[in-house]
Formats: C-alpha cells, structure tokens, sequence
C-alpha cells in the first residue's frame, strides 16, 4: 500500500485568499486524484493529476479556481483559489495501485471565514 | 455515466448485534466496488474491494460484502458489531478501464452499548 501524506493538515483561511495543499505519495504513481468532501457529505472528485501534462477536471470544476500541479511522480498540489465560505470541506488525495485500490491522504481541513 | 447509493444515511444497532450497510450502483456495465470507512476526524480505510471472482468478499475488521449483479448491490455486513466500528462507510464504484472513483453518500454507523 502507499504512504500518502499532506500538508497543511487543517488551516482557517480569509475569504478572497488562495490556499495550497501538498500532497506528497512514498512511491511513484502515474495518477493522482483530488476529491472534495464538504461537511457532512461524501467525497467528490475534483480533478485527475497526471504527470506531464494537464490535470482533468470533472464537471463543476475548474482550472482558475482549482489549479493543480504535477511536477514529478511522486508530488502534486491543489490551490484553492479566491476562496469563499462555501470552498470550506476536507480536501484529499489520492492514488490507485497496480490492484485497483485507491489510497488516500489524512486530508487537509480547511475553513474559509 | 456511474452512480452508487447508499440507502440508510444512518444506522443505529446495539454491540454484538449484526448489521447490513445497503449499496446498489447504477452501471450495466463491469465494475469495480468498494467499502471504505472513515472514522472521526481520520482519512478514509479500505475495507474491502470486489474486482472479479467470488461473489463474497471479505474484508478487514470482520465485514464482508456480496456482490450481486442481478440486484446491482454490493452490500456489506458484519455478524457482531463493536463500539470501535462507529463510523462513516462509504460504498464507492469504478468502471473497469477508468481508475476514478464515484462514491455514495456515506452511511453513519452508529453503536450503542
């Protein structure tokens, strides 16, 4: 299984202001994957991050709001842009290995006040 | 495109009394399933996965799952449920071929003594 870690692992943040979460996998994947979980509900996916090109983005997201990086094999980030209120939720990554399981991070809680 | 549905949104049973957590996915096609769990404030655990093969999975922790294409569900049981099982489960579902996962909606499984 892969080690996933994240950083920050919460913050509380001002509206307007842009937040990047870290997400750093202890061995090299092809894709990693960004999900949203807002408070009390299940998890959504935000984008698909493959290294060396451009991240996919699913329905009702977007680049300028939620840019992501995928510089090597084993990093990426996910900024969350001119926040609002609303961009409050757990934010998590994650990788599939070679068996079709899904790893994720502890998740990065943030707070937009 | 995939859904899945959790049907109980809570689930309230005594210790040592069995419990079903209900999943039906809404694709035609083959597919991957998924039981995760999510204690409080911790990232999400798998518990178990169904590729192929035998329709009853077993997992981690004493649960397992049966996957039942008939009925498109993948539910999940354990015959004696201990306080430490409190927590979120979510049911999730990949198509084969595509690594993203779509998740339901979680259900809260809540113990009493």
């Amino acid at each position: 299984s892969a080690v996933i870690s994240q950083k920050p692992s919460r913050d509380i943040c001002q509206r307007g202001t842009s937040l990047t979460i870290q997400c750093q996998v202890d061995s090299q994947v092809t894709m990693m994957f960004w999900y949203r979980q807002q408070p009390g509900q299940s998890l959504t996916l935000i984008a698909t991050a493959n290294q060396g090109s451009e991240a996919t983005y699913e329905s009702g997201f977007v680049i300028d709001k939620f840019p992501i990086s995928r510089p090597n094999l084993t990093f990426s980030t996910l900024t969350v842009s001119n926040m609002s209120p609303e961009d409050s939720s757990i934010y998590l990554c994650s990788v599939q290995s070679p068996s079709y399981e899904q790893y994720f991070g502890p998740g990065t809680r943030l707070t937009v006040t | 495109a995939q859904s899945v549905t959790q049907l109980d949104s809570q689930v309230p049973v005594f210790e040592e009394a069995p419990v079903e957590l209900r999943c039906n996915y809404s694709s035609s096609v083959s597919v991957y399933l998924f039981w995760y769990v999510q204690y409080p404030n911790q990232g999400l655990q798998l518990l178990l996965k169904y590729l192929s093969g035998s329709t009853l999975v077993k997992g981690i922790n004493g649960f397992e799952a049966e996957f039942n294409k008939s009925q498109t569900s993948f539910h999940l049981r354990k015959p004696s449920v201990h306080i430490s099982d409190t927590a979120e489960y979510f049911c999730a579902a990949s198509s084969q071929g595509a690594q993203k996962l779509v998740f339901g909606q979680g259900t809260r499984l809540t113990i009493n003594p």
